[in-house]
């Protein structure tokens, strides 16, 4: 069965420090990985994917990969009180059509 | 780009009556699109992938007969929870697969209470 684990938190950081959250996973065949946030009441919001090992940037968000170890993680740099929500790990097989497994998701506060 | 609506956002109804939850890809087309549900503090719990034109691949222990998936176009999913019970109270959320795409996008998602 394929699951992802993450650690639950909740996670606390001031405002302007990294936020590192993480994820692992138990399929070896998982080809994709996506982190989401969502916020209480909401729906989740995709912020970056990556499907290959090591670092992917985008903005203040960097996703990491590494497949022999089965980690996935996420730092948020300059940490923002807005960033402060749920954020949700999921893995897939990939290819098109492919269903997500999500993990419970780590529940982030940014302390203004 | 990849806005996906839901309508309605918050539903009402009584207990035995039935729900229809419209799922749109607004600016893609969607060939796969998935509904998932959640209850407060959990985590998505898949129920069904649905693919434009075929019928729905549900979930074990997510009766097919109780949520109706209809997937008519590359850019519109219905789930029609008949007979509903306040058990089935619960956030309804679907998400598309973009034509292309890996990655999935979620709408807003359905809040239904059943009294």
């Amino acid at each position: 069965q394929k699951e992802v684990e993450q650690n639950s938190g909740p996670l606390s950081v001031p405002e302007g420090a990294i936020a590192s959250l993480n994820c692992t996973y138990s399929d070896r065949g998982s080809q994709s990985f996506f982190w989401y946030r969502q916020y209480s009441g909401k729906s989740p919001e995709l912020i970056m994917f990556i499907y290959s090992n090591g670092d992917k940037e985008d903005g203040r968000f960097t996703a990491q990969l590494n497949k022999a170890s089965q980690y996935v993680s996420l730092l948020i740099r300059d940490s923002q009180p807005s960033d402060s929500a749920t954020y949700l790990c999921a893995g897939s097989v990939g290819g098109y059509g492919n269903q997500f497994y999500f993990g419970t998701g780590t529940s982030l506060t940014v302390i203004p | 780009g990849a806005v996906v609506s839901q309508h309605p956002s918050r539903v009402i109804c009584k207990s035995g009556t039935s729900v229809k939850i419209e799922c749109r890809s607004l600016d893609f087309q969607a060939t796969t699109m998935f509904w998932y549900r959640q209850f407060p503090k959990k985590s998505l719990m898949l129920m069904a992938t649905s693919n434009e034109g075929s019928k729905a691949t549900y979930e074990q222990g997510v009766e097919k007969d109780k949520f109706l998936i209809n997937h008519a176009s590359l850019t519109l999913s219905t789930l029609t929870v008949t007979s509903a019970h306040p058990e089935d109270s619960s956030f309804y959320i679907c998400s598309a697969e973009r034509r292309g795409g890996y990655e999935q996008y979620f709408g807003p998602g359905t809040r239904l209470t059943v009294t």
